[in-house]
């Protein structure tokens, strides 16, 4: 089945900078790749995806990239703000419902 | 529309006793999803149901675990017999097609003492 890892498990930044989260998948039939925001306690919330027929979108000072011959797709936060401290999960799906979930990424904006 | 309502938001059971949990999908919304996280861990898959029926139940324990999800009223998990390892956050997510695009509720966070 399908397999989805996460890197790094930690990232803190310099508000102000930038933050890139990688993640790769190993079934190659996969071709939705959401990522989601969870803050504590709270759900997780959609903060953008990307479909398989992509390479790249881009929501304001969200971007996520998508490498289908690697397998790996990533997200990209510039200008990092003190609000977008939370973790982060990737997730893969290789039919239309079920989502495969990294481990998530903890993301510390230093002031 | 209010979203996806899980109720309740926190639940504490002795071992041995049953939690149940209860989803009511966003209007118009028929596919509904239950997902389970460990602390400091992704989501877990557990089960996919449509009105009256269980697409999909791979993710969920084949004891002591089950899910409905009826013609009328919420989706509701159950779990009997509840043991320590049952403690988590059980969130529901639900979406109008069976896309993964889905919204998920707050979540229900289940403590078992």
């Amino acid at each position: 089945g399908e397999n989805v890892e996460q890197h790094p498990s930690t990232l803190s930044v310099q508000e102000g900078d930038s933050a890139v989260i990688k993640c790769t998948y190993s079934d190659s039939a996969s071709n939705y790749f959401p990522w989601y925001k969870q803050e504590l306690g709270k759900r997780p919330q959609l903060i953008i995806d990307i479909r398989s027929n992509v390479g790249e979108k881009k929501d304001q000072r969200i971007a996520v990239t998508l490498n289908k011959t690697a397998k790996h797709f990533s997200l990209h936060i510039t200008e990092t703000q003190p609000e977008d401290s939370a973790v982060y999960f990737c997730a893969a799906s290789t039919d239309n419902y079920q989502l495969i979930w990294g481990a998530g990424t903890k993301l510390i904006i230093k002031p | 529309n209010a979203g996806v309502m899980q109720n309740p938001r926190h639940l504490v059971r002795r071992r041995g006793q049953e939690a149940r949990l209860r989803c009511s999908p966003m209007k118009g919304h028929s596919h509904v999803y239950w997902y389970r996280q460990l602390p400091e861990e992704g989501l877990k898959f557990m089960v996919y149901l449509q009105k009256e029926n269980i697409i999909d139940e791979s993710g969920m324990p084949k004891e002591r675990f089950s899910a409905e999800f009826p013609k009328e009223g919420p989706s509701i998990l159950r779990i009997q017999q509840v043991v320590r390892g049952d403690s988590a956050a059980y969130f529901c997510a639900s979406s109008p097609t069976g896309a993964p695009e889905a919204f998920f509720g707050q979540g229900t966070r289940l403590t078992v003492v």
